[in-house]
């Protein structure tokens, strides 16, 4: 069974960069049918889509997002991570990871999410 | 506001039937076939239910399930049952490498 834990910080001020980690077990990140993502949900919102990496190196990411974000994986340690610069107020959300399936085009394994708060 | 549209809520008794609607456009729920519904629990990441439009992962009860027409999917949860209550979200591919999510809809179960 795959496991996705997300962990970082949970406060960051205005216009710094939110930093997370997402901690794969169960399952190598090296793997070449999946893609790991990022996915984030404000309060009381819909799901957002943030940006995907594959083993590769290939990324994707929300067009929306696109200047700001940035996705990488370390396979040495089965992590991926998020960093999204010039962080606002509207920037916090629960930021889950996911793993995105190929051969089912849909997101199969999420973690538990964390919340990251954006404030002074 | 969400690129996939759902009703904030819908309900219903245990045993009957209840359908969530989601609505995109034709960039991208109407363009493919790639529809999926998550279920979350409070406090829980989301749960795959329903996968290209109409595909249920192994470990989903059959009373789960999908469809499309047009621009808008359907998730119809039948023989409704009090663990079913929960808020439901649909996802779309939306070509150029991007994906599209709907705003969820809480599910009651009276």
């Amino acid at each position: 069974q795959v496991q996705l834990q997300e962990s970082g910080p949970g406060l960051v001020e205005p216009s710094q960069t939110l930093s997370l980690t997402c901690s794969v077990s169960g399952g190598s990140i090296s793997s070449g049918n999946y893609y790991w993502s990022w996915i984030r949900q404000p309060a009381e919102k819909g799901l957002e889509w943030i940006g995907r990496i594959h083993s590769s190196g290939i990324t994707h990411y929300s067009p929306s997002l696109e200047s700001r974000v940035s996705i990488s994986a370390d396979t040495s340690k089965n992590q991926f991570s998020l960093r999204l610069s010039s962080v606002t107020a509207a920037d916090t959300a629960v930021y889950y990871c996911a793993r995105y399936q190929s051969f089912m085009d849909t997101f199969d394994y999420w973690g538990q999410g964390t919340l990251v708060t954006v404030s002074s | 506001q969400s690129a996939l549209t759902q009703p904030p809520s819908a309900s219903g008794s245990p045993g009957q039937s209840v359908t969530i609607s989601c609505t995109g456009t034709s960039g991208d729920l109407g363009s493919y076939n790639f529809v999926s519904w998550y279920q979350q629990l409070p406090g829980k990441g989301p749960k795959l239910m329903i996968y290209e439009v109409t595909k249920r992962p192994s470990g989903v009860p059959d009373r789960f399930s999908g469809s499309k027409s047009g621009n808008t999917a359907s998730l119809t949860v039948s023989g409704l049952q009090a663990e079913d209550e929960a808020d439901y979200y649909c996802s779309s591919y939306a070509g150029n490498y991007n994906w599209v999510f709907g705003g969820g809809t809480k599910l009651t179960v009276l």
